[in-house]
């Protein structure tokens, strides 16, 4: 069974520039979830996708993150405008209907940079 | 106060050796709890699940107690490869809806 997979696994931009991270879950997880880990901090909440429906989204830092998830597949998210701040690991997670936190599978994480 | 807390660490220990981490969450209203670990640049695995009874796998024993909401991961006769950062995470509900929390992890080095 192929694993969670995020694309691309490194980004550097310059502040200001947009960058669309890319997260392909395990085939059949409904749940797919995004989580980020910035530089000295624990990872982070973000948003909860059921299906191609945003279940949760209290995470979102604000409105220059947008996430989607059309036709409840692979996931977008996409940063416009970057900026500095935004730096440090984009994680995506799946699980299947009814599993939870019990089945959890994290993809390998976007590292992003900007500068 | 953070959600979740644990001491960074690093943990230096011989290997052999018997090492705990601790970790406290603040929402008492938690209902499932874990033990991730994450390798450097990697992302996190989940190591086991917390069960209020405490729970054993190999040479890893879990505990929680809910009543001063603090958990606990044991490990028995350390070996090079448990060198990692152990994340604690608690989840507010059993259900995918419920969103998980981290703890910032804490480091362990396991030297020869």
């Amino acid at each position: 069974e192929a694993g969670v997979t995020q694309f691309p696994s490194h980004s550097v931009i310059e502040k200001g520039q947009t960058v669309t991270l890319r997260c392909d879950p395990i085939s059949g997880h409904d749940n797919l979830y995004w989580y980020r880990r910035v530089m000295g901090k624990e990872i982070k909440f973000l948003l909860h996708f059921v299906k191609e429906s945003k279940q949760d989204e209290s995470g979102m830092p604000n409105n220059r993150f947008l996430a989607e998830r059309t036709g409840g597949t692979y996931s977008t998210l996409k940063v416009q405008p970057a900026e500095l701040e935004d730096s440090g690991v984009y994680f995506c997670a799946s699980s299947q209907e009814g599993r939870g936190p019990y089945g959890y599978t994290f993809g390998s994480g976007t590292r992003l940079t900007v500068v | 106060r953070k959600e979740v807390e644990q001491d960074p660490g690093p943990f230096n220990v011989p290997e052999g050796a018997t090492v705990a981490f601790n970790c406290t969450y603040s929402n008492s209203a938690s209902q499932s709890f874990f033990w991730y670990r994450q390798d450097c640049r990697k992302e996190p695995k989940l190591l086991m699940s917390v069960y209020s009874s405490g729970n054993e796998d190999g040479r890893f024993t879990a505990q929680l107690n809910r009543a001063s909401q603090y958990i606990s991961l044991l490990i028995r006769d350390s070996k090079l490869s448990d060198s990692a950062t152990y994340l604690c995470v608690v989840n507010e509900g059993y259900s995918s809806a419920s969103k998980i929390i981290f703890g910032s992890g804490t480091r362990l080095s396991i030297r020869p």
